[in-house]
Order: C-alpha cells, then sequence, then structure tokens
C-alpha cells in the first residue's frame, strides 16, 4: 500500500514563527502536493513538484515556499506564519502522468493532514 | 476557481437507504474521480471513470459520467453508518499537454448516515 506521512496531526506555532510542515512518501512517486483545506473552500492547491528540486505554484502560493531536495519527501515553508494560516495542510502523491494518455490516472494518495493553528 | 461542484452540499439519510451526490465541472477532461474524507483525515481514492466510459461499478459505489453535461454522479447503495464522510469529486487540470498530475477539487458533500 502507499504510505504518505506528515510530520505532525497537530500544531501550535505563534504569528511571525518560521514553520515547516514535511511530507514523506515511499512508493517513489514523482509528483507530490500540498493543499490547504478550509471550511466552504474545499481543497486549494498551494504548491506542487513533479520531480527533485522542481517546484511549480498552484492556485494560492502567497506566504508559502516549498522544498523537494530528494525524491520522497516534500516539505512546505511557511516563513512568517499569520493567523490566516490556520488550516488543515493536506499533503499528497502520485506517479508519473503522461498528459492526456490512457494509461494515466492522476490518483493521488494522501497523507493524514496537519492541522496547524497560529496563534 | 473549483473545476468540479458538487450537489448537495450536505446529504441526511437513513442506513439502508441509497445515497446520490452530483458534480459539475467546466472543462474537458480525461478522467474523473472520487474520494472520501473521514472527518479530519486525508482523502481516500473510491473510483476513477475515464472520460470515454459512461458507467462504473466498485462494489456499493456506482459512478456515472455524462461528458455532453459536464457531470458526474455518485451513488452509495444500502448504505451504512460508516459511510459517513465527505465525498469530492476532482477532475485533471489541464486538457491538453502535460498536467503533472493536478487534480481540482470540488467543495464537497458532506454524507450523514444516521443508524
Amino acid at each position: 500500500d502507499v504510505k504518505v506521512t506528515q510530520s505532525s496531526r497537530y500544531l501550535v506555532k505563534r504569528t511571525g514563527e518560521k514553520v515547516f510542515l514535511e511530507c514523506v512518501q515511499d512508493m517513489d512517486h514523482e509528483n507530490m502536493f500540498w493543499y490547504r483545506q478550509d471550511p466552504g473552500l474545499g481543497l486549494r492547491l498551494i504548491y506542487f513538484s513533479y520531480d527533485v528540486k522542481m517546484k511549480e505554484k498552484g492556485d494560492i502560493p502567497e506566504g508559502y515556499s516549498v522544498s523537494r531536495e530528494k525524491k520522497e519527501r516534500f516539505s512546505l515553508i511557511l516563513e512568517s506564519a499569520s493567523t490566516n494560516q490556520t488550516s488543515m495542510y493536506l499533503c499528497a502523491s502520485s506517479t508519473w502522468t503522461s498528459g492526456r494518455a490512457w494509461g494515466s490516472t492522476d490518483t493521488q494518495y494522501f497523507g493524514p493532514g496537519t492541522r496547524l493553528t497560529v496563534l | 476557481s473549483q473545476q468540479g461542484e458538487e450537489d448537495p452540499q450536505a446529504l441526511s439519510i437513513q442506513e439502508g437507504e441509497n445515497a446520490t451526490m452530483n458534480c459539475s465541472y467546466k472543462t474537458s477532461i480525461n478522467n474523473l474521480q472520487w474520494y472520501r474524507q473521514n472527518s479530519g483525515r486525508g482523502l481516500v481514492h473510491l473510483i476513477l471513470i475515464r472520460s470515454n466510459e459512461r458507467e462504473k461499478h466498485s462494489g456499493r459505489l456506482r459512478v456515472t459520467l455524462d461528458t455532453s453535461k459536464k457531470s458526474s454522479s455518485l451513488l452509495i447503495t444500502a448504505s451504512r453508518a460508516a459511510d459517513t464522510a465527505s465525498y469530492f469529486c476532482a477532475t485533471d487540470a489541464d486538457a491538453g499537454g502535460t498536467s503533472y498530475g493536478k487534480l481540482t477539487f470540488g467543495q464537497g458533500t458532506i454524507l450523514t448516515v444516521h443508524p
């Protein structure tokens, strides 16, 4: 079974702190994603990565950065945490996709989530 | 903007009844997926239907896809209290080229099944 783990289930930080959220997958997946989930807004993509050291902005990248130094690990960084970054953060991974090839499925495997509270 | 939008936002039924959730999307797709999320947890993939398929079954799940209407439905038959969860549809974000596996998720339907 694919396993995606996140470093913390619950995290409480203070405004202005630098926050690291880590995600590790054990299935040699090329693609990794960071989402945040807020009531009424669904899942919103923050950043994703399709290869080591490669990163692409998602829909809401402001206030966040990412790092992917190893294939299995994708880190989300809040450079200076703010209260509006209080949210549930979900990491996911998927295998390589060839776009419109019929063989690609883009199924994503999610970690358990990190509930971050910024005070 | 949301590619997939679920309807209804919330659904409350009794055990044994069927639950139907709908999803609409805006652009052409390669495939559409449904995911389930138990409260406070990550999402779990349920079923995928390709754009050239009209219906797919998996256990008590039945998914339909109407590409002309850009809509899909998820039917859970003979529901159980353990089916209580949020259900999301997801579509691949780009119809052409390489999407790198990006998906766009709807806002979800909260299903409550009463024992």
